[in-house]
């Protein structure tokens, strides 16, 4: 069974950083891409980050390219989201998906990890 | 201001079959797969239709995707009170060179 926990989420001062971590299991986690969502309070889905299988190719939306940095230790199975420079419009939860390829989309699902950013 | 533009709601009474649209250009919808993710309240999204209308095991077959040019669709038939929910579209697109998702609708079961 796939199971995807994301943890590291809190409530941190604008400017500040938080390095979310998401933990994979049920699958071979070196083989597959992987992506970060996240969805503001009462709003929708916002795609943030991916990255390849191996780690060597990663994209970002505009909105935090420059401030975050996705990453994976494969031999963890553990997926990551260093975030610096947080602003208020950070505040979401934030979700680890299995997958990112154009031709596979993302299908499974973390609960999510809540960041807070507030002074 | 999302790329992929949905309906912010929709809505229908049991066992009529809705649908849901989807609009993108040709970056996103019109080369490449779109997907289709269902996100019941208070829970993580869920994948419902994979590459325009693959559905993955477990979801029901009322539930059905389809592509036109540069719009997708998303069909539910048999409509049920566990339908309700919001509803994504996502692709990815080639000029932006990003993941671009819809801005979501609201499903109504009436």
């Amino acid at each position: 069974e796939v199971q995807l926990l994301e943890s590291g989420g809190g409530l941190v001062q604008p400017g500040g950083s938080l390095r979310l971590s998401c933990a994979a299991s049920g699958f071979t986690f070196s083989s597959y891409a992987m992506t970060w969502v996240r969805q503001a309070p009462g709003k929708g889905l916002e795609w943030v980050s991916v990255i390849n299988n191996s780690g060597g190719r990663t994209f970002y939306a505009d909105s935090v390219k420059g401030r975050f940095t996705i990453s994976r230790d494969n031999s963890k199975n553990t997926l990551y989201l260093q975030m610096n420079s947080l602003r208020a419009e950070d505040t979401a939860l934030y979700y680890c998906a299995k997958g990112g390829y154009s031709s596979t989309g993302f299908d499974y699902w973390g609960h999510g990890t809540l960041v807070t950013v507030s002074s | 201001q999302s790329v992929l533009t949905q309906p912010p709601s929709a809505s229908g009474t049991p066992g009529q079959r809705v649908t849901i649209s989807c609009s993108g250009s040709s970056s996103n919808i019109g080369s490449n797969f779109v997907f289709w993710y269902q996100q019941l309240p208070g829970t993580a999204p869920k994948l419902l239709i994979y590459r325009n209308n693959q559905r993955p095991s477990g979801v029901p077959d009322r539930f059905s995707g389809s592509n036109s040019g540069t719009s997708a669709s998303l069909a539910i038939s048999g409509l049920r009170s566990e339908d309700e929910a919001d509803y994504y579209c996502a692709a990815w697109d080639d000029s932006l060179i990003v993941w671009v998702f819809g801005g979501g609708t609201k499903l109504t079961v009436l």
